[in-house]
């Protein structure tokens, strides 16, 4: 059974910091991983899309990279913002018919 | 497209009354999920479709639940009788399943569930 890890729950940084949100899982025989974006309150908003043969995608400051051999999956955020507060999800794609498993987020401020 | 659409909102009702939550996924996508969300457990899983058909209905947490997809465009969860405990934000999600594997998942903005 796929199991996702996100450590830690929370974090905490001033405005500019480049940053690293890591994700775990145990089983590496993925079909893709996302990450998602939630604010308080709302639906979440998918960040970036990896496939299971890609390494990293990019969208903007985010850079997502993806590690199979090693069960891990990064997303940088770089020169962050008070607008990129919010809880960051990541969700491993594991069997057939698009079953995500979803680890338990990291809540991220950034203060100015 | 508009994304996935949930309906209603927000719902607050009595224990022992029916709920019905509603759902359009985004057009031309052939897998529909349903999650829950709540601060002890986090996402959940309930149920997912593929073209329009359930498959896996193992995160149903008992018979009081119950999810139909009469076709493409149209999902309901339905709850009877509902309980405290099932307060929770219930999501909607869509993607579309092809040759390549599954795609970018897509969620709606939530049905936030509150049983008195």
């Amino acid at each position: 059974k796929q199991e996702v890890t996100q450590i830690p729950a929370a974090l905490s940084v001033p405005e500019g910091e480049n940053l690293v949100l890591n994700c775990s899982f145990t089983d590496s025989a993925i079909y893709n991983l996302q990450w998602f974006r939630q604010d308080p309150g709302k639906g979440l908003t998918s960040l970036l899309l990896i496939q299971s043969s890609q390494r990293e995608q990019t969208s903007g400051r985010l850079n997502a990279s993806l590690d199979k051999s090693s069960g891990r999956s990064t997303l940088y955020i770089a020169a962050s913002q008070p607008g990129d507060s919010a809880t960051y999800l990541c969700a491993a794609n594991t069997g057939a018919n698009s079953k995500l498993t979803f680890g338990k987020g990291i809540t991220l401020s950034v203060r100015p | 497209d508009a994304g996935v659409i949930q309906s209603p909102r927000h719902e607050v009702t009595e224990m022992g009354q029916e709920v019905t939550l509603r759902c359009k996924p985004i057009s031309g996508h052939n897998s529909l999920f349903w999650y829950r969300q709540t601060m002890m457990r986090g996402l959940e899983l309930l149920i997912y479709f593929n073209n329009n058909v359930p498959i896996d209905d193992s995160g149903m947490p008992e018979d009081r639940f119950s999810a139909k997809m009469p076709n493409a465009s149209f999902s309901t969860l339905k709850i009877q009788p509902s309980e405290p405990r099932d307060s929770a934000v219930y999501f909607c999600a869509s993607n579309d399943f092809g040759a390549g594997g599954p795609g970018e998942l897509f969620f709606g903005e939530g049905s936030r569930l509150t049983v008195l």
